[in-house]
């Protein structure tokens, strides 16, 4: 069966460093992949899309990578603030016009 | 922000009753997508619509049906909810389908008891 994977652990990193969120998918074949940010009591906001014949691609301090064969994808923030400190979302095309989201991993960034 | 409200942004509800939520868009986008969001299983898709009384069903479409008359609004109705309907329901809106960003409402916080 298709399933994305993100670390359900919340990340806890200090402020100044990299923070580098995984998701992982099995059965998939995306053509795109994105990135929102979810603060509590809101709605995702996306951040980044990067398409499948993209390794990489950034935006300020985040930066995105997209390994197809690994079927795999790294999401970094560089020089984390604890206004970083939200929970991040991968979602995928499973085809059609539709979003599959992955759980979310939660990002803690300590002073 | 992308000019999306849902409204209401917080029901409370008896089993059995009907529910209607509604999903209100000025940004002229072509897809529109319900979703609830519960504990440990993230964004599920319950419908979606690609257009003016164009829709289609998504991951967890039982229980629910919408209706899409104008461009603007999408409705989501439970027909009878359920103890199980109890969740966080977000809209979202889209340009052009799954190849571009979607923009999220605020949510509708749904209790059925």
């Amino acid at each position: 069966s298709q399933k994305i994977e993100q670390n359900s652990e919340a990340l806890n990193i200090q402020e100044g460093k990299t923070a580098t969120l995984t998701c992982n998918y099995t059965n998939y074949s995306p053509a795109y992949l994105q990135w929102y940010r979810q603060d509590p009591g809101r709605g995702p906001v996306f951040l980044l899309l990067i398409r499948e014949n993209e390794k990489e691609k950034r935006k300020e301090r985040l930066k995105v990578t997209f390994d197809t064969t690994l079927k795999q994808s790294l999401f970094h923030i560089t020089a984390s603030q604890p206004a970083d400190s939200a929970t991040y979302l991968c979602a995928l095309t499973g085809g059609g016009n539709k979003l599959t989201f992955g759980t979310g991993t939660q990002l803690k960034v300590e002073l | 922000d992308a000019g999306i409200t849902q409204s209401p942004r917080h029901k409370v509800t008896e089993t059995g009753t009907p529910v209607t939520l509604r999903c209100h868009q000025t940004e002229n986008h072509r897809y529109m997508y319900w979703y609830r969001q519960d504990p440990g299983h993230g964004l599920r898709l319950i419908h979606y619509s690609y257009g003016v009384k164009d829709t289609d069903k998504g991951e967890v479409s039982d229980g629910y049906s919408v209706s899409r008359s104008k461009t603007e609004d999408f409705l989501l109705t439970l027909e009878s909810a359920t103890s199980s309907q109890t969740s966080v329901y977000f809209c979202a809106i889209s340009d052009a389908g799954s190849e571009n960003e979607q923009f999220f409402g605020p949510g509708t916080r749904l209790t059925v008891l």
